[in-house]
C-alpha cells in the first residue's frame, strides 16, 4: 500500500535561518507531489506542485522553493526564514490522473 | 482556475444530517468536483467527488445540480467526529494536475 512520510512534525527556526523540509511517498511511482501552508486559522495555499523528477511549477512567489531529486521525495527549502513563513506546510501526493490526494501529517513550522 | 464559493461556517446537531452547499458557477465541462476534509491539526482527507451524476460512498453523498454549477455535500447523519472544515475544489480532467482549495466551510456539531 502507499504510504507518505512528512517530517518533522514540528519545528522551532529563528528568522535567517535555512530550512529543509523532506516528503517521501512509498508504494507507488511517479506521483504528483504537493506543498502546501496553511497559517493559522486559515485555508490551505498550493506553493509548489511537481509532475515528475526536476519539473517544478510554483504558485506564490516568496522565500520559498522546491525540489524533486527522486521521482518520490520532494523537498521545500528556504535560505533564510521570515517571521511569515510560520505555518502548518502540508505534503501531498496524487497517482497521475487519478482524482483523490493524499495528505501527509504536516510539519508545524514556528519561525521565531 | 474555476473558483468556488462556500459559507465560512455551518453548525448542526449530531444525528441530525448536514447539507454543505458549495457554488461553482464557473465549472467547466471537465472540471470533476472534489470534497475533503480537515480534521483539527491533521492534512486533509478526500471524502467524494463527481462530475455529472449524484454519488454516494460510505463517508456521504454528492449532490449535483443539473446545470453544474452548484453542489451539495450530504452528511447523513452527522457525528461529532464530522467536525471539521471542508473542501470543495474543482479538479480539470485534461492538462491541469494542480489541487488548489478555497477558505472551506467549517463544521461544528453540537452534542
Amino acid at each position: 500500500s502507499q504510504t507518505i512520510h512528512q517530517w518533522p512534525a514540528t519545528l522551532v527556526q529563528p528568522v535567517g535561518s535555512p530550512l529543509s523540509l523532506e516528503c517521501t511517498v512509498e508504494g507507488t511511482s511517479n506521483p504528483n507531489l504537493y506543498w502546501y501552508r496553511q497559517a493559522a486559522g486559515r485555508g490551505l495555499q498550493l506553493l509548489f506542485y511537481s509532475v515528475g523528477i526536476g519539473q517544478i511549477s510554483s504558485e506564490v512567489p516568496q522565500n520559498l522553493s522546491a525540489s524533486r531529486p527522486q521521482d518520490r521525495q520532494f523537498i521545500l527549502s528556504s535560505k533564510k526564514l521570515l517571521l511569515s513563513d510560520s505555518g502548518f506546510y502540508l505534503c501531498a501526493w496524487k497517482p497521475s490522473g487519478a482524482s483523490e490526494a493524499f495528505f501527509g501529517q504536516g510539519t508545524r513550522l514556528t519561525v521565531v | 482556475d474555476a473558483k468556488t464559493t462556500q459559507p465560512n461556517s455551518m453548525e448542526s446537531n449530531e444525528e441530525e444530517p448536514v447539507h454543505l452547499p458549495c457554488n461553482h458557477s464557473t465549472i467547466s465541462g471537465t472540471d470533476y468536483i472534489h470534497w475533503y476534509r480537515q480534521l483539527p491539526s491533521q492534512g486533509p482527507e478526500y471524502v467524494i467527488h463527481g462530475l455529472t451524476s449524484n454519488v454516494n460512498n460510505r463517508m456521504a453523498s454528492l449532490a449535483i445540480a443539473e446545470d453544474r454549477k452548484s453542489s451539495t455535500l450530504i452528511l447523513h447523519r452527522a457525528t461529532l467526529r464530522d467536525a471539521a472544515v471542508y473542501y470543495c475544489i474543482l479538479r480539470d480532467s485534461q492538462g491541469a494536475q494542480k489541487l488548489v482549495f478555497g477558505q472551506g466551510t467549517r463544521l461544528t456539531i453540537n452534542p
